[in-house]
């Protein structure tokens, strides 16, 4: 059972474009919320992240967005940039006892054309 | 960047041997997570700690165990390697409950 679910595997942008990339979320225990970003042959590095008591968050060009009655966040990078051009991950953690361990999408690579 | 290094960081071997990967954090952080990442999955936890000698279980723990007999050190062992443990392995640290810093990861190919 996938708990959190990144529905599109690829997104073409162009450069100066806003990019949005979609994350839904099933665990209603889930109460925050971290976006990551990969280039291949490295590990993922943390972006941004938002607290289920927030609608969004804002860091320079990035701004994640809640809706917790829809389940849904999505992560917008505008302007768009081609050294964006990475994998990214949706993660969320929350509910008691466990709330150490992060859940994953699986994952959405951006490719940003010049 | 969080002071994590993964040994070895690229790695062949057989089907049936034992293959252990180690994670090195000089962060002093109380949590350390492994990982591994395959196409089509994204990134899946295997086992966890949360203290020294205090380790558990992940989504997909089996093949798989792990030791932390000092803060620093995280080891993640294959007792006897398969095929479909072919991946690549992340190692992340954490001190509070939400944010992991990753490792470079070490790929695995087991033949």
């Amino acid at each position: 059972d996938q708990q959190v679910k990144q529905n599109s595997p690829s997104l073409s942008v162009q450069e100066g474009r806003i990019s949005i990339l979609n994350c839904d979320y099933t665990n209603s225990m889930f109460d925050y919320f971290l976006w990551y970003k990969k280039y291949p042959a490295e590990g993922p590095t943390f972006l941004i992240s938002i607290s289920s008591i927030k609608d969004k968050n804002e860091d320079g060009r990035f701004t994640v967005f809640l809706n917790k009655s829809a389940k849904h966040l999505s992560l917008h990078i505008v302007p768009s940039q081609p050294g964006d051009s990475a994998v990214y991950f949706c993660a969320a953690t929350g509910g008691g006892g466990s709330n150490y361990k992060l859940t994953f999408g699986k994952g959405t690579l951006l490719t940003v054309n010049p | 960047d969080a002071g994590i290094t993964q040994s070895p960081r690229h790695k062949v071997t057989e089907t049936g041997t034992p293959v252990t990967l180690r994670c090195h954090q000089t962060e002093n952080h109380r949590y350390m997570y492994w990982y591994r990442q395959d196409p089509g999955h994204g990134l899946r936890l295997i086992h966890y700690s949360y203290g020294v000698k205090d380790t558990d279980k992940g989504e997909v723990s089996d093949g798989y165990s792990v030791s932390r007999s000092k803060t620093e050190d995280f080891l993640l062992t294959l007792e006897s390697a398969t095929s479909s443990q072919t991946s690549v392995y992340f190692c992340a640290i954490s001190e509070a409950y939400n944010e992991q810093f990753f490792g470079p990861g070490t790929r695995l190919t087991v033949l």
